[in-house]
């Protein structure tokens, strides 16, 4: 089975542009969350999507947003980028939005903003 | 608001040496907790979980993890590192109700195991 994708894996970005990461979850689970992983700050959570909806949002401004599709599939979208927005994004699957669920972590996508 | 503390950024222990990494988190409901690895180039993974039950609970590749209600921890352990557990350790708690997937993170712990 083919594990957590993300594209792109790599991007660099001046300040003020938008930007769109995707994310393809394992075959057959539903839920999709995005984390930011910074030297400084960790991971973080960003959002949850279950079924098309936002089930849960961390404690980032409204610049970052997210959608998931009737496929399960989800992108995160950072705009009016900013410098402190360079991180490593990580998404992560699961067969439902459970709080016992373990999660599929992707590879990551490294945000570089410039 | 919740969160986690792992104690140790960086632990450097001689293969065959006994790790215990500490992590603590800040909660007083139902929590499911766990630890993520992530080895160098590639993606985090699990190592164990708790949800219920025995508060001792075994994981992948020879890792245990204590829960310890009473002093709000779960603590990873291993009776003898090998050069290949070299990897930044993660300890996670789902504080929600249910029907969320949150994680809340630790700042995570860097082993480096010297052969």
């Amino acid at each position: 089975k083919a594990g957590v994708t993300q594209t792109p894996r790599y991007l660099i970005k001046t300040r003020g542009q938008q930007v769109t990461l995707s994310c393809s979850p394992i075959s057959g689970h539903r839920s999709v969350s995005w984390y930011q992983q910074t030297p400084g700050q960790g991971l973080q959570f960003l959002f949850e999507y279950f079924s098309e909806t936002q089930r849960n949002k961390g404690n980032f401004p409204g610049r970052f947003s997210g959608r998931q599709f009737s496929n399960s599939r989800s992108e995160m979208n950072v705009s009016t980028l900013e410098l402190g927005d360079s991180a490593l994004y990580l998404c992560a699957s699961s067969l439902i939005s459970g709080s016992q669920d373990e999660q599929y972590f992707g590879p990551g996508t490294r945000l570089t903003v410039t | 608001a919740q969160s986690v503390s792992q104690h140790n950024h960086h632990v450097i222990l001689s293969e065959a040496a006994s790790l215990e990494l500490g992590c603590n988190y800040s909660y007083g409901g139902t929590v499911n907790l766990f630890w993520y690895v992530q080895y160098p180039g590639q993606h985090l993974q699990l190592l164990l979980k708790y949800f219920s039950g025995d508060p001792l609970v075994k994981g992948i590749k020879g890792f245990e993890a204590e829960f310890i209600k009473s002093k709000f921890s779960f603590n990873l352990r291993k009776p003898s590192v090998q050069w290949s557990d070299t990897a930044e350790y993660f300890c996670a708690v789902n504080a929600g109700s249910g029907n969320t997937g949150k994680l809340i993170f630790g700042q995570g712990t860097t082993l480096q195991v010297k052969p």
